[in-house]
């Protein structure tokens, strides 16, 4: 159990393009979403928290216009970068928390493998 | 602010003998969770083991335990019978109730044969 999926795996697109990353829990409801960022060999650096119908929460210095988050349904959270650069290459990675955990381990994310993001 | 520390960029230990790895974090928080996750390379974040603040006996998960000391805020990973698959990035992670996971900067662990 406690399924996360991520698609695309790996994406390429043109600078100027658009690209729609998919985060989905299988096997469970996920009311609150967390999408990273990961470079080579560092850690994850949280981007935003998504919670199923309302706005997501942005961390400092993430451009909420460039990376667009909507968590339409409690299964379903999807990031999209808007006018890729390739600066916005990465591996992104999201993350969900299960609504019907007991309380002890509600503070459990599973992770879904990651989309690496190539720009060219 | 809560931080996470790992003092060993990278280590690497012979296979079948034991590694442990460092962690150390800061909060003024009195009830919150550890974890320690492994990204493989293929980069797949898995959970190896968590610990509640409030549970004075250290977690282990079969090979995998933990030293939990609360009062010194040290949570390291201790890997016993290091195999080939241990090879990996781990990372130690801190949370309280209805916050973010802080990760630590990783620890780059290699196992030899």
């Amino acid at each position: 159990g406690a399924v996360v999926s991520q698609h695309p795996s790996w994406v390429i697109c043109k600078s100027g393009t658009s690209v729609k990353i998919e985060c989905r829990s299988l096997d469970f409801q996920a009311t609150t979403m967390f999408w990273y960022r990961q470079f080579p060999k560092q850690s994850l650096m949280l981007m935003a928290t998504s919670n199923e119908g309302s706005k997501a929460t942005y961390e400092q210095g993430v451009e909420k216009d460039k990376f667009l988050i909507n968590h339409a349904s409690l299964t379903l959270s999807t990031l999209t970068v808007t006018s890729a650069h390739p600066e916005d290459s990465s591996f992104y990675i999201c993350s969900a928390r299960d609504l019907g955990m007991v309380a002890g381990l509600s503070y459990e994310q599973y992770f879904g493998p990651g989309t690496r993001l190539t720009v060219t | 602010a809560q931080t996470v520390t790992q003092s060993q960029p990278e280590m690497s230990v012979q296979e079948a003998e034991t590694v442990t790895l460092s962690c150390t974090y800061d909060t003024s928080e009195n009830n919150y969770y550890l974890f320690w996750y492994k990204q493989p390379p293929s980069r797949q974040m898995i959970l190896v083991i968590r610990q509640e603040a409030y549970k004075q006996q250290n977690a282990t998960e079969n090979r995998f335990s933990v030293n939990f000391q609360k009062a010194a805020k040290s949570f390291s990973l201790k890997i016993s019978d290091s195999q080939l698959g241990d090879t990996a990035m781990y990372f130690c992670a801190f949370i309280f109730y209805g916050n973010k996971l802080v990760f630590g900067a990783g620890t780059i662990l290699r196992v030899k044969s």
